[in-house]
């Protein structure tokens, strides 16, 4: 079974200008996640979105946004990037709620670059 | 969420026995304990994760003290592509619909050939 697969794998932007970032899930996986983990730190929560509705936030601003998809995909955008939005921006699904000791699994992430 | 302490770094030996200790001494009841390892350029990989009972897998076993306040992750045969940094997380696992998992540093376990 394919895991959680994101795209791309890389992109480069400039500052200012926007970015979209898909994931797809685990197949029956209902709840996504959104990290970004900076060079040399653990990754750090932005997002968490079940059955199409956002039901966590992290310590981001308003420029991080995001939505999940009838079929459980989900995107991430970012407006007016700045240099520190510079990172890997890694993907989580799980089965959700109902299940919600049972782990999340892990893309290999979209290395974003702003230069 | 409670907070975890790991060593900061590890080495091992290949073919021995890894054991990966994290402290979570404010851990509530119904917090589970998660780990995950990093592999450098890779996303984190689900290991294992226990509430109270010792667990085992095709990949590790973890052991869970009795008054739950700190754990240890065994690799029982330690291999080169072993090496990489080891999350351990202390999450609620019941209740509510936030998920979020709270990373620290993590441990780096490097397996010396």
């Amino acid at each position: 079974d394919a895991g959680v697969t994101q795209s791309p794998t890389h992109l480069i932007k400039t500052r200012g200008q926007h970015v979209t970032l898909r994931c797809s899930p685990i197949s029956g996986h209902k709840s996504v996640s959104w990290y970004q983990q900076v060079l040399g730190q653990g990754p750090q929560f932005i997002f968490q979105y079940y059955e199409k509705e956002e039901r966590g936030r992290g310590n981001f601003p308003d420029r991080f946004s995001a939505r999940q998809f009838p079929n459980y995909s989900s995107e991430l955008n970012v407006n007016a990037l700045l240099l520190g939005d510079s990172a890997l921006y890694l993907c989580a699904s799980s089965l959700g709620q109902g299940y919600s000791n049972q782990p999340q699994h892990f893309g290999d992430g979209t290395r974003l670059s702003i230069l | 969420d409670a907070k975890t302490t790991q060593p900061t770094s590890m080495d091992c030996a290949e073919g021995r026995a890894a054991n990966l200790p994290c402290n979570h001494s404010t851990i509530s009841g119904n917090e589970y304990v998660y780990w995950y390892r990093q592999i450098h350029s890779q996303g984190p990989q689900y290991i294992i994760h226990g509430l109270k009972n010792n667990e085992t897998n095709e990949m590790a076993s973890l052991i869970i003290t009795e008054d739950r306040k700190s754990s240890t992750l065994i690799l029982p045969h330690a291999t080169l592509r072993d090496t990489a940094v080891y999350y351990c997380i202390v999450r609620v696992g019941s209740g509510g619909s936030n998920y979020k998992l709270t990373f620290g540093k993590g441990t780096l376990l490097t397996v010396n050939p």
